[in-house]
């Protein structure tokens, strides 16, 4: 069974930054594109980054262009997400998942709490 | 601001059942496969169906999807308790170059 665990959130303050770590196992994972989506306390399902098996593309959601970077270690089957500038917005559960083809995603880690506040 | 657009909330008595709409543009619905999770509260989200009307093995019949021109329709039937869930639809973006999610449906079994 596909595995995806999520590591690295946490609490912050404003200003500060945080490097999550998802471990992926049970799949090739340099086969997939790979999804890190964020939920606000009480609010919705938010995308925030992509990235291709190869690293060739990656994409953000505007709200953290400047601020984010993804990144993958095929070697390890890890997939990283490094936060910095973090606004007290951000604060959310953090989810790593598997990407099915462009328009789907079809594992989900546990998620990954992430609090930026003084 | 979600790009997708889905209803609050739905409801209706165990055993009826219910449709979720999810309205988008060319640039996501309409021109992309369309996906549907669900998730309980607490919990991660589920694939519940993907390419617009397919479900992943273990996803039972009573979930269906389908799609018309810039929106898609999640449906249940025979509703169940145990379909108490908030549920949404996903797709790529072309013009964003962003994966979109809807803005969520609650589900309530009367």
């Amino acid at each position: 069974e596909v595995q995806l665990v999520e590591s690295g959130g946490g609490l912050v303050e404003p200003g500060g930054s945080l490097r999550l770590s998802c471990a992926a196992s049970e799949f090739t994972f340099s086969r997939y594109s790979m999804h890190w989506v964020r939920q606000a306390p009480g609010k919705g399902l938010e995308w925030v980054s992509y990235i291709s098996g190869s690293s060739s593309y990656i994409y953000y959601i505007d709200s953290v262009k400047g601020r984010f970077t993804i990144s993958r270690d095929n070697a390890k089957n890890s997939v990283f997400l490094q936060m910095n500038s973090l606004r007290a917005e951000d604060t959310a559960v953090y989810y790593c998942a598997r990407a099915r083809g462009a328009t789907s995603i079809d594992y989900w880690g546990q998620g990954t709490l992430v609090t930026v506040s003084s | 601001q979600s790009v997708l657009t889905q209803p609050p909330s739905v409801s209706a008595a165990p055993g009826q059942k219910v449709t979720i709409a999810c309205s988008g543009s060319s640039p996501n619905i309409g021109n992309n496969y369309v996906s549907w999770y669900q998730q309980f509260p607490g919990t991660a989200p589920k694939l519940l169906i993907y390419d617009i009307d397919k479900r992943p093995s273990g996803i039972p019949d009573r979930f269906s999807g389908s799609k018309s021109g810039t929106s898609a329709t999640l449906g249940i039937t025979g509703l169940q308790t145990g379909d108490e869930a908030d549920y949404y639809c996903g797709t790529w973006d072309s013009s964003l170059s962003a994966y979109v999610f809807g803005t969520g449906t609650k589900v309530t079994v009367l």
